[in-house]
């Protein structure tokens, strides 16, 4: 079964700063991956995903993310962060066989 | 497209009785998802639907628990009898396709069972 594993559970930042947010996923066959982005109170939402190709996807709102396949990863970066970006972030594994795996989340506050 | 409708958006209810949440998915998609969404196990997958079809409920967390699609547009969830830790946030998500496509999610419905 595929797991995914996000290693910081609540990140603060000051604007302008950059931020990286891992994830790490286990799985032995073809995956596809996705960063969504919940802000408070409302639902996830897609910030951007990779299935083939380049492995640096770029996103929404200035986010991207790397897919490196020999460490099984797939962070998520944005080089500087505003007031807005305060949400949670959950980085998700979907398998051939449809099955979507969610990460824990990791909650960003930015602070102005 | 209006996206995915559920509803109620909140539901509180009292211990024992029964809870149903209803999902409308995006019109055209073929895959339909129930989430749960708590601080303590962040957001859990309970079951999944491909045409209608239930292809992997062992998320669902009990007997209490269970889906139905009886068509393409539309999906409850029901719970009965219902318990105070059954309390959460519950997304619906569909997607066209499968593993390409990323789920669109509903607005939630946030239960409370006292």
């Amino acid at each position: 079964a595929q797991s995914v594993s996000q290693h910081n559970h609540h990140v603060i930042l000051s604007e302008a700063a950059s931020l990286e947010l891992g994830c790490n996923y286990s799985y032995g066959g073809t995956v596809n991956l996705f960063w969504y982005v919940q802000y408070p109170g409302q639902h996830l939402q897609l910030l951007l995903k990779y299935f083939s190709g380049d492995p640096l996807v770029k996103g929404i709102k200035g986010f991207e993310a790397e897919f490196i396949k020999s460490k099984f990863s797939f962070n998520l970066r944005k080089p500087s962060v505003q007031w807005s970006d305060t949400a949670e972030y959950f980085c998700a594994v979907t398998t051939n066989a449809g099955k979507s795996t969610f990460g824990d989340g990791t909650t960003l506050t930015v602070k102005p | 497209d209006a996206g995915v409708i559920q509803s109620p958006r909140h539901e509180v209810t009292e211990m024992g009785q029964e809870v149903t949440l209803r999902c409308k998915p995006i019109s055209g998609h073929d895959y339909l998802f129930w989430y749960r969404q708590t601080m303590m196990r962040g957001l859990e997958l309970l079951i999944y639907f491909n045409n209608n079809v239930p292809i992997d409920d062992s998320g669902m967390p009990e007997d209490r628990f269970s889906a139905k699609m009886p068509n393409a547009s539309f999906s409850t969830l029901k719970i009965q009898p219902s318990e105070p830790r059954d309390s959460a946030v519950y997304f619906c998500a569909s997607s066209l396709g499968s593993e390409n496509s990323p789920l669109h999610f509903g607005n939630g419905t946030r239960l409370t069972v006292t």
